[in-house]
């Protein structure tokens, strides 16, 4: 069974710090790894996915299969960062079928 | 273009009841599926859809049934209502076939479902 850890619920960081919302992954073959964030009074949408190897928002996150995981990092938050952000897991070449983890709040302050 | 549209917004049943969650979308998506999601627990898979006709099991689908008759609806009921049953349901859509290789979802803006 695949499986999706976050560590932290929620994470208070100040403006200008580093950001690092940590993820772990529990999957015997192959997964594909995504980060969605829900902003306040929004949707939940898709912040990056591991295959495109982009930085979006100034967020990045690399695959490490040796440490199963795929940590979410920004070098310097904003106030705009303040989401919900879920790491999420799904099996290569199968139907959609995410497994989300439990989510981690992200607070940034002045 | 509304995308993926999710009605009512917001509910209040008493345990017992029975009522139906509408998602609706207009991109011509052939994935659909329903997730709840409950603090601490995160989104979690109740039931989905690769096509019209087609339904399985999500995660968690005990006191959950849908159908897909169309490509764009895929309701979701609830027989009889349990406040273990509240919480906040999202459908969420994906293009192409079950074998697409993103599985970029695109979400409604939820439920918000009170079991009293």
């Amino acid at each position: 069974a695949q499986r999706v850890t976050q560590p932290e619920k929620l994470l208070s960081v100040f403006k200008g710090a580093p950001v690092e919302l940590k993820c772990n992954y529990s999957y015997s073959g192959s997964p594909e790894l995504f980060w969605y964030v829900q902003y306040s009074r929004q949707r939940l949408q898709l912040l990056l996915r591991h295959i495109s190897r982009e930085s979006i928002k100034g967020f990045t996150a690399d695959l490490n299969k040796g440490e199963t995981s795929f940590h979410l990092k920004k070098p310097f938050a904003q106030e705009e960062d303040s989401a919900m952000y879920y790491c999420a897991l799904s099996p290569t070449g199968t139907a959609s079928k995410l497994t989300f983890g439990t989510g981690t709040r992200l607070q940034v302050t002045l | 273009n509304a995308g993926v549209t999710q009605t009512p917004k917001f509910q209040v049943l008493k345990t017992g009841q029975s009522m139906t969650l509408q998602c609706a979308q207009d991109m011509n998506h052939e994935y659909m599926s329903w997730y709840r999601q409950d603090p601490g627990m995160g989104l979690r898979l109740i039931h989905y859809s690769v096509g019209a006709g087609i339904t399985d099991q999500g995660e968690v689908p005990n006191g959950y049934n849908v159908s897909r008759s169309t490509t764009e609806d895929f309701p979701l009921r609830l027989l009889s209502a349990a406040p273990s049953q509240t919480s906040v349901y999202f459908c969420a859509t994906q293009a192409g076939g079950p074998m697409y290789g993103a599985n970029v979802l695109t979400f409604g803006a939820g439920s918000r479902l009170t079991v009293l």
